[in-house]
């Protein structure tokens, strides 16, 4: 069974533009979750989805979004970047939500995003 | 609110040493709790979680924890450290049922294996 696929592994882009990430889960997993990892304050919450609904989120500003489609990949976007949106992104599938029943994650290998 | 501190962010320990990395949380209702591993270039992996029931949780690659509530403590030990242990380790907290569920992770451990 394939694991959760991230694309792109690596971005690099410019102070205010936008950048979409892509996330595929496991096979049957409908529930995906994503982080912010950074040195200085290790991994945050975003969001997750279930079933094309955002379902918690996140202390992070309106700049980040994402959606859920139905056949359960995920994409998250930034708007207008700022040099502090560098970090690794990422993706955790599970079969049910978290908030449900604590179910294990299965994540990604992440996309490294880099703001210039 | 619930948090998690990971005391010491890079443990360094020989081949066959024990592994002990500390974590202690904050929580005010009964946690479900969680170590997770990181390899480089890798996403997270579950080690393993404590939800209820038996203190002492085993969990994958000889890993075990021990959920000792009056210490608020998860501590990950290991009796033998293999070099294939060298990663980053996290702990992480999260409330058990509500509706505001949020899986909070501390700032990692990096573990390193010397030969």
């Amino acid at each position: 069974k394939a694991g959760v696929t991230q694309t792109p592994r690596y971005l690099i882009k410019t102070r205010g533009q936008q950048v979409t990430l892509s996330c595929s889960p496991i096979s049957g997993h409908r529930s995906v979750s994503w982080y912010q990892q950074t040195p200085g304050q290790g991994l945050q919450f975003l969001f997750e989805y279930f079933s094309e609904t955002q379902r918690n989120k996140g202390n992070f500003p309106g700049r980040f979004s994402g959606r859920q489609f139905s056949n359960s990949r995920s994409e998250m976007n930034v708007s207008t970047l700022e040099l502090g949106d560098s970090a690794l992104y990422l993706c955790a599938s599970s079969i049910r939500p978290q908030m449900a029943t604590n179910e294990k994650l299965f994540f990604g290998s992440g996309t490294q995003l880099s703001v210039l | 609110a619930q948090s998690v501190t990971q005391l010491g962010s890079h443990v360094s320990v020989s081949e066959g040493a024990l592994v002990l990395l500390r974590c202690n949380y904050s929580s005010s209702v009964p946690p479900y709790l969680f170590w997770y591993v990181q390899y480089p270039n890798q996403g997270l992996q579950l080690l393993l979680k404590y939800t209820t029931g038996a203190t002492l949780v085993k969990g994958i690659n000889g890993f075990e924890a021990e959920f000792k509530k009056s210490e608020t403590s998860f501590h990950l030990t290991k009796p033998s450290a293999h070099m294939s242990d060298a990663a980053e380790y996290f702990c992480a907290v999260s409330l058990s049922g509500g509706s505001n569920y949020k899986l909070t992770f501390g700032k990692g451990t990096l573990l390193t294996v010397n030969p």
